[in-house]
């Protein structure tokens, strides 16, 4: 059974900082992979799928990377809306699992 | 624009049945599927199932086999989820969202928040 790893659980950046936040597929899935940002209150937004392509109308300081089983998503200056919480998910084989978060808090 | 429209909050006894609807609008209904995610308080986002509103095929997560419904009604543009015998663990917000998933969810329902409690 396919599990979805995080890391780390919670990442605290300061404004203006870069941000790395990582994925791991406990089995190779390629690049079919996403990252979704959840703002409390709201539905999850997507960023990234296929690993590393940007969602229509998300800004460029987001970006994917990685294949196989380890992903990265970085956001490279963080800006104030930014201190959310970010989901990856695989959709290599059923169920497509998100892994378990990583919340980006402010330092 | 394309646009999901959930049905509203339910409360409900352990036990009973909930049926969540999701309308959709401003694309070709029956283009693409329509799947359903759910979190709970605080938690994460888990799959529950999709739906092939062009042909009907549905796929369930095994965590809700024998538990969960996900039908379409293409005259209207409205996919339902049904989830049966309810326990109080499934409090959660349920989501429907649009996909194919091979290109990510775009586009999601607001989300309806089901209570289970006696």
């Amino acid at each position: 059974e396919m599990v979805m790893t995080q890391s780390p659980a919670t990442l605290s950046v300061s404004p203006g900082e870069r941000a790395t936040l990582s994925c791991r597929a406990s089995q190779g899935v390629g690049t079919n992979l996403a990252w979704y940002q959840q703002k409390p209150g709201q539905a999850p937004r997507l960023l990234i799928y296929g690993a590393s392509t940007r969602a229509s109308g998300i800004p460029a300081r987001f970006s994917g990377s990685g294949s196989g089983t380890e992903f990265t998503l970085t956001i490279s200056s963080l800006q104030s809306e930014d201190f959310v919480v970010y989901y990856c998910q695989q959709y290599n084989n059923w169920p497509p699992r998100f892994g378990p978060g990583t919340k980006v808090d402010v330092k | 624009q394309v646009q999901l429209v959930q049905s509203g909050a339910e409360v409900k006894k352990p036990g009973a049945s909930v049926k969540v609807s999701c309308k959709a609008s401003g694309y070709t209904f029956t283009h693409y599927a329509i799947y359903w995610v759910r979190q709970a308080p605080g938690q994460g986002l888990e799959w529950m199932g999709w739906i092939n509103v062009g042909n009907g095929e549905t796929k369930y997560s095994q965590r809700f086999q024998g538990r969960v419904t996900i039908t379409g009604d293409t005259s209207a543009s409205i996919v339902y989820m049904e989830l049966s015998s309810l326990r109080s663990e499934d409090t959660a917000v349920y989501y429907c969202a649009r996909g194919p998933v091979t290109k990510g969810l775009s586009y999601w329902g607001q989300g309806t928040l089901v209570t289970v409690s006696s």
